[in-house]
Parts: structure tokens; C-alpha cells; sequence
């Protein structure tokens, strides 16, 4: 069982490119979000989704988009990048948001920096 | 709107000895979710334990358990037979239709 997928692990980008993180996870969870974490900040979070096709911002969306055309993927778009952007990227996912279901599972993380 | 403050940004623990870490945060509501969640160096995101704020008794896992004091909005988790493998990260969270996360605690382990 997978879980949850991020790729890639790492990447190295110049200011101004633009990019995507995937993420891709098996366990049918309608929940899905992005979080950053830098160091004392702890996570913050970017973006959700409660289902396909429905998005919304959390604490720190300004240069990131997000889109769920599927249940199963959640990819990040950096739209151009900053050093501000560099950071550790966490994908997490949950069968809900309420109840039983919503403990999240997260990804391995990606390690990006912006040079 | 809802915060979680851990005030220790770190702590250390002698290995066999028993550990606590704060948690406490701020809420209206009544109903929300608590849990711990590890981060060894791998950067692994691990779950710990959860408690469901409707219930009074605290929640227990092997050698971790908390203390959840809801009307002093407190969370605290305890580490029992502190073990090597132990030493990580540790941050507390908030659920309600979110989650909230404090900014973590980072635990040593001393051989």
C-alpha cells in the first residue's frame, strides 16, 4: 500500500521558473492538502481540497495554485518561484475532515530550494 | 482564531527516564480533534496518538499518553521509557475542519 506519494523528493529552481509537486495517494481519501514547514514556523498550510474539483486557500496560499481534478491527485503549482518558496513540502491526505476519518497522513516531503 | 503554542522549542531526556511535552491552544468551539504526530530526521510525519475532545479519559498508546484538560485548553504529552529510537520532532495539533499545528518541540535522547 502506498499511501501517500510526493514527487520529486528534491529540486532546485532558479527565481522566476515555474513548477509542479505531485502528489498522488491510493487510500480513496476525499481530503487532501499541502503543507510547507520552515524551520520554528512548524506546518503551515497551503491549500486544500475536500473532494474533486473543490479547492480553497489555507494560511499561506499568495503564489501557489492547486487544482483536484481526480480523487486520487493533488498537484502544487509554484507559479514563479522565489527564495521565499524554499522549504519542505508536505502532501497529507485523510478519509475526512471530521470523525473517525481525519487523521491525515502525509507524504515523504520535497525538498525544494530557490536559488 | 484557533492557535497551537508549544513553549518548549526543546527538551531533553535521560534513555528509561519519563518526559513531558506541552501543548496548549486556543478555541471556541467544543468539539475538535488533539493529536501528536513525530518527526524523526527522516522528516516522516508519523502519528502518535489523537484524542477526540467529547471524551474525558486520555488517550494512551504503548509508552505515550496524554493529559487533556479541556477546560484549561491543555494537551500534554507523556513519554514513558524514553528510548533512543524516541528522539524526533514533536508537534501538536488541532482539528477541527483544519488542521492547526504548533511549531514543535524537538526531543533528545541522552544514552
Amino acid at each position: 500500500n502506498a499511501g501517500v506519494t510526493q514527487t520529486p523528493k528534491f529540486q532546485v529552481l532558479k527565481t522566476g521558473q515555474s513548477m509542479t509537486l505531485q502528489c498522488a495517494q491510493d487510500m480513496n481519501h476525499e481530503y487532501m492538502s499541502w503543507y510547507r514547514q520552515d524551520p520554528g514556523m512548524g506546518l503551515r498550510l497551503i491549500h486544500y481540497s475536500v473532494g474533486a474539483g473543490i479547492t480553497d486557500q489555507g494560511e499561506v496560499p499568495n503564489g501557489y495554485n492547486v487544482s483536484r481534478s481526480t480523487t486520487e491527485d493533488f498537484p502544487l503549482r509554484l507559479l514563479s518561484a522565489a527564495p521565499s518558496q524554499t522549504s519542505v513540502y508536505f502532501c497529507a491526505s485523510s478519509y475526512s475532515m471530521w470523525g473517525a476519518g481525519n487523521t491525515i497522513y502525509f507524504g515523504e516531503g520535497s525538498w525544494l530550494t530557490v536559488v | 482564531a484557533q492557535t497551537v503554542t508549544q513553549s518548549q522549542p526543546e527538551m531533553s531526556v535521560q534513555e528509561a527516564e519519563t518526559v513531558t511535552l506541552s501543548c496548549t491552544y486556543d478555541t471556541s468551539e467544543s468539539d475538535y480533534y488533539l493529536f501528536w504526530y513525530k518527526q524523526p530526521p527522516s522528516r516522516q510525519m508519523i502519528l502518535v496518538i489523537r484524542q477526540e475532545a467529547y471524551k474525558q479519559q486520555n488517550a494512551t498508546e504503548n509508552r505515550f499518553s496524554v493529559n487533556f484538560q479541556k477546560a484549561a485548553k491543555s494537551f500534554s504529552l507523556k513519554i514513558s521509557d524514553s528510548q533512543l529510537g524516541d528522539a524526533a520532532m514533536y508537534f501538536c495539533a488541532y482539528s477541527t475542519y483544519k488542521y492547526i499545528f504548533g511549531t514543535g518541540t524537538r526531543l533528545k535522547v541522552l544514552a
